[in-house]
């Protein structure tokens, strides 16, 4: 079975702290991605990467950075925490063919407080 | 710009009994991939079903069919026979061919619950 992890089910920080979510995924996939869901906006794509050290803006990018060292490992980056970023973030791998499904981690909780 | 959209917040099904949860979506790409995705109360994203843009007939998986009217650009799930396990909350998706990186735009979920 594909596996995504992610670090951390709940994490809580203070505003302007600097915040790492890490997820790995032991696939082999090439893309990963990270969403945000908050309640009645779905979720929405923040970054992508469908290589090591390739990386890609998505729809939400404002206040976040990413990186990619590893294949199997992809972090967001919160640079300086702020109370609009609570929600929940949802880490996702997929193989390169369109037709893949993409398949998610179990998500994190951050509240920033 | 592509665009999911789904009308329901939410529903409420009697257990047993079949439901529709409706999805509409608008690209210009000829070429594009629907999916459904299904979120318990854990928050685990998981995948249902899958329609392609070209395919002919409608995708179903066990309990799981998904009506797709290409002119209407509508790709509805139907769930047969309710479960109680089926309450959870439910994402449309759809991604273009183009570009080839796989991204995924989400609808903004219906949650269903599954009455006793």
């Amino acid at each position: 079975d594909v596996k995504v992890t992610q670090s951390s089910r709940y994490l809580v920080k203070r505003t302007g702290e600097k915040v790492f979510l890490e997820c790995v995924q032991d696939m082999d996939h090439e893309n990963m991605f990270w969403y945000r869901q908050d309640p009645g906006l779905g979720l929405r794509l923040i970054y992508f990467s469908y290589d090591v050290k390739m990386k890609e803006k998505g729809d939400i990018p404002e206040g976040y950075s990413v990186s990619r060292e590893k294949k199997e490992r992809f972090s967001l980056i919160l640079e300086s925490a702020s109370t609009n970023q609570t929600s929940m973030y949802l880490c996702a791998s997929s193989s390169e063919g369109v037709w893949y499904e993409q398949y998610f981690g179990p998500g994190t909780r951050l509240t920033v407080t | 710009a592509q665009k999911i959209t789904q009308t329901q917040p939410g529903m409420f099904v009697q257990e047993k009994e079949a439901v529709t949860l409706d999805c509409t979506y608008d690209t210009s790409d000829p070429s594009y991939g629907l999916f459904w995705y299904k979120q318990p109360s854990s928050g685990e994203m998981i995948f249902l079903i899958y329609q392609g843009s070209y395919d002919q007939q409608n995708a179903t998986e066990g309990r799981y069919s998904l009506n797709f009217q290409k002119a209407r650009k509508s790709a509805n799930l139907v769930i047969s026979a309710s479960q109680l396990g089926d309450s959870a909350m439910y994402f449309c998706a759809m991604r273009e061919v183009s570009g080839n990186t796989g991204k995924l735009i989400f609808g903004q979920g219906t949650t269903l619950q599954v009455k006793p």
